[in-house]
């Protein structure tokens, strides 16, 4: 079965500082891989997607993740960290259940930036 | 285009109490989904369903159910509610190919007292 850790229940940065987050993942074949972020009272927003080609994929707000096959990891990453990118954030991977699509999420990690 | 639309927003219930979330999406979407979101736990899917017709459980299952009678539309219902089910509910669709995100609903903020 296919499974998502996030394994950074909170982060705490401080605004201009860069931001890692972490993801690991289990699934059988090459699998479809997400990263979304939920603000306050929201629902989840996709930053960015994986699913061939080029390892490093680009997102919307400065964000970035890097596919690492041999690690099994999706990593996201922002160079310098907005008092606005404070939310919670979900990596996500998609892969087939019997027969039917399942996406399945990690816990989230939740960002905090200080001033 | 509205996308994913959930109702109602917040919700208190009673202990035994029934009630319907409603989900609809007017993108012509197959796939669809019903996920509940409690605190450090992430998403976990309660039921999805491929199709109108077609429904089927998910990792949490007990103590909800479903129907699809029409593309747009994916109720969840929850038939005799207990504490254990406040939590907040997200509804989501699926585009045409498997690369493509999933588009969610606002969520459905539910306590059961």
């Amino acid at each position: 079965a296919q499974s998502v850790t996030q394994p950074d229940i909170h982060i705490t940065v401080s605004e201009g500082a860069s931001l890692e987050l972490r993801c690991n993942y289990s699934y059988g074949a090459t699998p479809y891989l997400f990263w979304y972020v939920q603000s306050p009272g929201q629902g989840l927003q996709l930053l960015l997607k994986y699913f061939s080609g080029d390892t490093l994929v680009q997102g919307i707000k400065g964000f970035e993740a890097e596919f690492k096959r041999s690690q099994s990891s999706f990593n996201l990453r922002k160079p310098s960290v907005h008092w606005s990118d404070a939310a919670e954030y979900f990596c996500a991977v998609g892969g087939r259940a019997g027969g039917s699509y399942i996406p399945t999420f990690g816990r989230g990690t939740s960002l905090i930036v200080h001033p | 285009n509205a996308g994913v639309t959930q109702t109602p927003k917040f919700r208190i219930l009673k202990i035994g109490q029934s009630m319907t979330l409603q989900c609809t999406q007017d993108m012509n979407h197959n796939y669809m989904y019903w996920y509940r979101q409690d605190p450090g736990m992430g998403l976990k899917l309660i039921y999805y369903s491929v199709g109108a017709g077609i429904t089927d459980k998910g990792e949490v299952p007990n103590g909800y159910n479903v129907s699809r009678s029409t593309t747009e539309d994916f109720p969840l219902r929850l038939e005799l509610a207990a504490p254990s089910q406040t939590s907040v509910y997200f509804c989501a669709s699926l585009g045409s190919s498997y690369n493509s995100p999933l588009h969610f609903g606002n969520g459905t903020r539910l306590t059961v007292t």
